[in-house]
């Protein structure tokens, strides 16, 4: 079974509008993290935003918020006020476990943000 | 917020040469690094764990007599490609977690390199 599901392979967004990417999960540890990253073309990972399973309140980072739904194991990630610039791969990811464990990712979906 | 180098940010070699990438952890130190390999509009696939001091942990599929890790140093670790084939050109990318950080378990990715073998 896949880890890490998104099931959006892209995506169209106007800008100024705020925009959901879907993640679902799968994990029995009861300590896992996850988190989104963002690709833009040039390849590099950019950290956007975690969510640590014991955490009580749904992360944000500036425009970045993620929903996280326990008991439906989703943390999609919410962008507000599209921007241009957001145009990119988006990855959702998840750590199983504490400490140094490996990172499992999902396929991606691609964002584009339309003037 | 951490940086993570990579050397070279893209290389073409011929079939059947070794190509060696270096993974830099630039203001922290790291323990453990991760290497990953990334086709073309496909997602990030870990390749193996790279452990300070000690033998690379490889994922289930990867050749460790070809894609060879050597972790000599808190902040750097190599990813040497062995007989390079058109098939091993990828996108590789690698990260650290910060030792001496708590928190988030955050993984700082480098910026990848593009291997291209002819």
């Amino acid at each position: 079974a896949q880890k890490i599901t998104q099931t959006q392979p892209g995506m169209f967004v106007q800008e100024k509008e705020a925009v959901t990417l879907d993640c679902t999960y799968d994990t029995s540890d009861p300590s896992y993290g996850l988190f989104w990253y963002k690709q833009p073309s040039s390849g590099e990972m950019i950290f956007l935003i975690y969510q640590g399973s014991y955490d009580q309140q749904n992360a944000t980072e500036g425009r970045y918020s993620l929903n996280f739904q326990k008991a439906r194991k989703s943390a999609n990630l919410v962008i507000s006020a599209s921007q241009l610039g957001d145009s990119a791969m988006y990855f959702c990811a998840m750590r199983e476990g504490r400490g140094y464990q490996k990172v499992t990712f999902g396929t991606g979906t691609k964002l584009q943000v339309i003037p | 917020g951490a940086v993570v180098s990579q050397h070279p940010s893209w290389v073409i070699c011929k079939s059947g040469t070794s190509v060696k990438i270096e993974c830099r952890s630039l203001d922290f130190q790291a323990t453990t690094m991760f290497w990953y390999r990334q086709f073309p509009k496909q997602s990030l696939m870990l390749m193996a764990t790279s452990n300070e001091g000690s033998k690379a942990t490889y994922e289930q599929g990867v050749e460790k007599d070809k894609f060879l890790i050597n972790h000599a140093s808190l902040t750097l670790s190599t990813l040497t490609v062995t007989s390079a084939h058109p098939e091993d050109s990828s996108f590789y990318i690698c990260s650290a977690q910060n030792a001496g950080a708590s928190g988030s378990d955050e993984q700082f990715f480098g910026p990848g390199t593009r291997l291209t073998v002819l």
